[in-house]
C-alpha cells in the first residue's frame, strides 16, 4: 500500500508564476489536508478537503491559494502569482475517516519562489 | 486558539541515554499527535493518543488530558534518532502544531 504521494517534490517559481502542488492520498483514503512550513517555522493548517468538498479552509491566505480534491485524480493546491513569500514546504497527509483519525504524512512539496 | 509549547526547543544527547520531550497545550483537545520529522524534511506520525500511554519500539508517548500535557520518551537513543520531533494536539478547529524540538544523538 503505497504512502501519501506528493509531487512534485522540488518545484521552483519566477514572482507571478502559478504554482501547482500535487497530493494523492493512500488508497482507500477520502480525506485530505495541506500543510504549510515556512522556513524556522512550525507546520500551520490550510486546509481540509474531502472527495469534491473544502470542509475548512480557515488556514487559506484569502487571495492567490485555492485547493480542490475532485473525484478523479490527485488533490491540488494552487497558487496564483507566487511571491517570494510563498517560499516554503507544503505538506499533504490523508486519512482514511474525518479529523479524529491518524493522519498520514506525504513527503512534501519544497516551493522556491526567485 | 490552542498554544502549544514544546521543551526542550534543542537538545543534544549521548547515545544511549534516556530522551524526554515534553508538549503543553492550551485548551481542550480530543487526541494528540506526536511527529518525527528528519534533516530531509520528511514527516512520520509516531503516535496519535487521547488517554494514558502508548510504546512502539523504543518510543514511550503519554498523555494527561486534565494537565493538558504530554509527553514523548526514547529509551536507548542511537543517532538514527536525530530529527525534530513535533507535537500537535487536536481541537475543534483541528491539528496545531508545536514548534518542534531539534534532537540530536551523538554516537
Amino acid at each position: 500500500n503505497a504512502g501519501v504521494m506528493q509531487n512534485p517534490r522540488h518545484l521552483v517559481r519566477r514572482r507571478g508564476q502559478e504554482a501547482r502542488l500535487r497530493c494523492s492520498p493512500m488508497k482507500g483514503h477520502s480525506h485530505v489536508y495541506w500543510y504549510r512550513q515556512l522556513p524556522e517555522e512550525g507546520l500551520k493548517f490550510m486546509v481540509y478537503l474531502q472527495k469534491e468538498n473544502i470542509i475548512d479552509e480557515s488556514g487559506m491566505p484569502k487571495e492567490r491559494f485555492s485547493a480542490e480534491f475532485p473525484k478523479e485524480g490527485p488533490s491540488i493546491l494552487r497558487i496564483q502569482q507566487v511571491v517570494r513569500g510563498d517560499s516554503a514546504a507544503y505538506f499533504c497527509a490523508s486519512s482514511p475517516l474525518a479529523v479524529a483519525d491518524t493522519q498520514y504524512f506525504g513527503p512534501g512539496t519544497r516551493l522556491t519562489v526567485l | 486558539k490552542n498554544e502549544v509549547e514544546q521543551s526542550p526547543q534543542n537538545l543534544t544527547a549521548q547515545e544511549g541515554e534516556f530522551i524526554t520531550i515534553n508538549c503543553s497545550y492550551s485548551v481542550g483537545i480530543s487526541a494528540l499527535h506526536w511527529l518525527q520529522q528528519h534533516p530531509g524534511g520528511g514527516i512520520v506520525s509516531l503516535f496519535m493518543l487521547s488517554s494514558g500511554k502508548k510504546k512502539h519500539g523504543r518510543l514511550i508517548a503519554t498523555i494527561n488530558i486534565q494537565e493538558k500535557h504530554s509527553s514523548l520518551h526514547i529509551t536507548a537513543s542511537h543517532p538514527r534518532d536525530s530529527a525534530v520531533y513535533i507535537c500537535a494536539p487536536r481541537g475543534a478547529d483541528g491539528l496545531t502544531f508545536g514548534k518542534g524540538t531539534h534532537l540530536i544523538i551523538q554516537p
